[in-house]
C-alpha cells in the first residue's frame, strides 16, 4: 500500500527486543493495526490502537503512536524464534471499512 | 473449525482460461473482503460486500474480474481470460459490521499461477 510504508526486513537475536516501524499518510486514520503472517498461513490481528491513544501494551507487545508524525511502532520484548514472521501495519479511517496495508516487515529471529 | 475457508488453495491455469475462487466467511460476519497479495507486497484491496451488496470496488478490479455474494454468505471471485499478471495470492477476509476493533479475519488464501 502506497499510503502505508514499512521497512522490509529486521533481524534480531533471540531474547532481544524488536522494533518494527510504520509511517502512514492519512491524517484521518482512526484505527491502526498490526497483523502477523506466518508462512503458509493467513494474516492474524496481533494488536490495534485507536488514534486517540499514544500507547498500548499487551504482554510482550507495545504499540506507540505518534499522530503528529504519523508514525506507528511495534515493540516485541524478549523476541523468540516463534516470532519470526511478516508483520503488516494497516490503517483504516472511521468513515471507511477498508484497511490499507503496508508491504510488511519480515522479522528474522536468530539464536 | 469456524474460520474463513478458501477454495481451492492452489490453482494453476493457462493464460486465457477462466478461474473461480470461493470464500466461506465466518458465519455471523456480514462483511466480506477480497484482497490480492503478490510476492513482497502487502494485501491490496479488491472489493468488499456487506451482506449481498457489493459496496466498493478497487480500480485494480478490471472488467475481467467479477465477485458475487448471492445470498450474503459465501462469495466467489471469477477471473476471466487470465493473464500472467494475475498470478498472485487471493485473500478473503470477513468481519462484523462496526466491530469494536474493525478486525479482519483472513483465510489462508488461494494461490493462482497463470502459465
Amino acid at each position: 500500500g502506497e499510503d502505508v510504508e514499512q521497512s522490509l526486513f529486521l533481524s534480531v537475536r533471540e531474547g532481544d527486543s524488536s522494533v518494527i516501524n510504520c509511517t502512514y499518510t492519512d491524517s484521518s486514520s482512526t484505527y491502526l493495526y498490526w497483523y502477523k503472517q506466518e508462512p503458509g498461513a493467513g494474516l492474524q490481528l496481533l494488536t490495534y490502537i485507536f488514534s486517540n491513544m499514544d500507547m498500548k501494551q499487551d504482554q510482550r507487545l507495545t504499540v506507540l503512536l505518534n499522530k503528529k508524525d504519523k508514525h506507528l511502532s511495534l515493540r516485541i520484548a524478549d523476541t523468540q524464534t516463534g516470532d519470526s514472521a511478516i508483520y503488516f501495519c494497516a490503517e483504516m479511517t472511521g468513515g471507511s471499512y477498508i484497511p490499507t496495508f503496508g508491504r510488511g516487515t519480515s522479522l528474522i529471529v536468530h539464536p | 473449525d469456524t474460520g474463513v475457508s478458501q477454495n481451492p488453495r492452489h490453482k494453476i491455469t493457462k493464460r486465457g482460461q477462466n478461474v473461480t475462487f470461493r470464500c466461506d466467511p465466518i458465519s455471523e460476519h456480514n462483511r466480506l473482503y477480497w484482497y490480492r497479495q503478490t510476492l513482497g507486497q502487502g494485501p491490496e484491496f479488491l472489493t468488499y460486500f456487506q451482506n449481498e451488496a457489493q459496496l466498493e470496488k478497487s480500480r485494480l478490479l478490471s472488467d475481467r474480474f467479477s465477485a458475487e455474494r448471492p445470498k450474503g454468505s459465501f462469495s466467489t471471485l471469477e477471473i476471466q481470460r487470465t493473464e500472467q499478471g494475475d498470478s498472485a495470492m487471493y485473500l478473503c477476509a470477513s468481519s462484523l459490521p462496526r466491530g469494536a476493533t474493525g478486525e479482519l479475519f483472513f483465510g489462508e488464501g488461494s494461490r493462482l499461477t497463470v502459465l
